[in-house]
């Protein structure tokens, strides 16, 4: 049972245009979400992250925006740079933070 | 460096053999976590310790799989009599969860594992 899910495995996107990556998930006591990113080879790097008492989360180029009553979080990443090419990851976790699930990932290029 | 490290990155064995990993988490963070990930697929939980309690167990842990976290530090993932369908990346993350602030869970570069 999949309770995290980004449908898009791939998106391209322009240099300087907005990446919008989505992610939906099941489990309505999901109170924490998170966004990595993950490069060949390595370990997925945190991004940011969103708590269910708030809808949106910016930090730089990254904005978290959640949706608690469709189940659909997303990320945009504006603008976008050819650097942030990359697997990114949503997950969630309850209160408890005792597991963390997480989605299959959605590939990300930018084309300069 | 600070960060969560985890030791070998790589490892080949032939099917049969036993492996261990191991896992330095960040200092300060109180909760340690095994996940694998194979291709195409999100990171999966695999059990998590609070200190060097190991509070929590996936169903995909098998009998095989076993983890320590002997002093509240670095942890190690044993497996036993490795199968082909064990090849995956294990990564280890590392989490403080308490207090005013909690902080985010960090992840190490990972064991990348072939089972020949």
């Amino acid at each position: 049972d999949q309770q995290v899910k980004q449908n898009s495995p791939s998106l391209s996107v322009q240099e300087g245009r907005i990446s919008i990556l989505n992610c939906d998930y099941t489990n309505s006591m999901f109170d924490y979400f998170l966004w990595y990113k993950k490069y060949p080879a390595e370990g997925p790097t945190f991004l940011i992250s969103i708590s269910s008492i708030k809808d949106k989360n910016e930090d730089g180029r990254f904005t978290v925006f959640l949706n608690k009553s469709a189940k659909h979080l997303s990320l945009h990443i504006v603008p976008s740079q050819p650097g942030d090419s990359a697997v990114y990851f949503c997950a969630a976790s309850e209160y408890n933070f005792n597991k963390f699930y997480f989605g299959s990932g959605t590939k990300l290029n930018v084309k300069p | 460096d600070t960060g969560v490290s985890q030791d070998p990155r790589h490892k080949i064995t032939k099917r049969g053999q036993n492996v261990t990993f191991r896992c330095d988490p960040i200092s300060e963070h109180n909760r340690l976590y095994w996940y694998r990930q194979t291709l195409g697929q999100g990171p999966e939980f695999l059990t998590y310790f609070q200190n060097e309690a190991q509070l929590e167990k996936s169903r995909l842990l098998s009998d095989r799989f076993s983890a320590e976290r002997p002093k509240g530090s670095f942890s190690t993932l044993e497996i036993q009599r490795t199968e082909q369908g064990d090849s995956a990346m294990y990564l280890c993350a590392s989490h403080f969860v308490g207090g005013p602030s909690t902080d985010t869970q960090y992840f190490g570069p990972g064991t990348r594992l072939t089972v020949l």
